[in-house]
């Protein structure tokens, strides 16, 4: 069965630089939640969208945004990159009506 | 706000051990529960939910039941195996709550002992 696809697995920055990350729904789910986890902590919520529109708004800096296309994947756009960014950034999507999230293998972000 | 506390770990047992681990949970009304494991390097992957009280949610050998008066989702397993060593998650998210985001508990780690 499909799963939920981000894109790249790992990468690498520099201080103040601008990262962006990509995720894949699994097929005809239209809601996409994007979380932050850092070494050894669980994972926080940052956004999420239903239809292509923003949803439900967590702990997200102000310094990233993100948002939902017409194919439904999402991108999470992240600018002036600090050490403290450095974290695992999953991406779930959940389908429509089922309350269940299903999470892809995230992207792993180092910031240098 | 929402919370939710789990046991600290690691926790280390033997091969075919009990396991217990323990969470609780502050929510306003009735949310739904759920437990997540993360294998090493790995994403999060769902093992079992519940949406209401006494509901008891099973999967792969384990269980938790939804415990409306204590506020409890406490996982269990009758006999555990080296394959089971991962992080465990515990997590809710609030009844009605559209596309909310989950909130997760600091994780477990479990280690599992030949």
């Amino acid at each position: 069965a499909a799963g939920v696809i981000q894109s790249p697995r790992h990468l690498i920055k520099e201080k103040r630089e601008t990262a962006t990350l990509k995720c894949y729904p699994i097929p005809r789910h239209d809601t996409v939640y994007w979380y932050q986890q850092g070494p050894g902590q669980d994972p926080q919520f940052l956004i999420s969208f239903y239809e292509k529109m923003q949803s439900d708004k967590g702990s997200i800096p102000d310094r990233f945004s993100a948002q939902q296309f017409s194919d439904y994947h999402s991108e999470l756009n992240m600018s002036s990159l600090e050490l403290g960014d450095s974290a695992l950034y999953f991406c779930a999507s959940s389908p429509e009506g089922l309350n269940i999230q299903y999470f892809g293998a995230g992207t792993r972000l180092s910031v240098l | 706000g929402n919370s939710v506390t789990q046991m600290e770990g690691p926790v280390t047992l033997s091969e075919e051990a009990f396991l217990t681990i323990n969470c609780t949970y502050t929510a306003t009304g009735y949310p739904s529960l759920f437990w997540y494991v993360q294998y090493p390097g790995e994403g999060l992957q769902l093992l079992l939910k519940a949406t209401k009280a006494d509901d008891k949610g099973s999967n792969k050998g384990f269980e938790a039941t939804y415990r409306k008066e204590t506020t409890s989702f406490h996982l269990e397993k009758g006999s555990v195996q080296v394959s089971d060593s991962a992080v465990y998650f515990c997590a809710l998210r609030e009844a009605g709550g559209g596309a909310d985001g989950l909130t997760f508990g600091k994780g477990t780690h479990l280690i599992i002992q030949p």
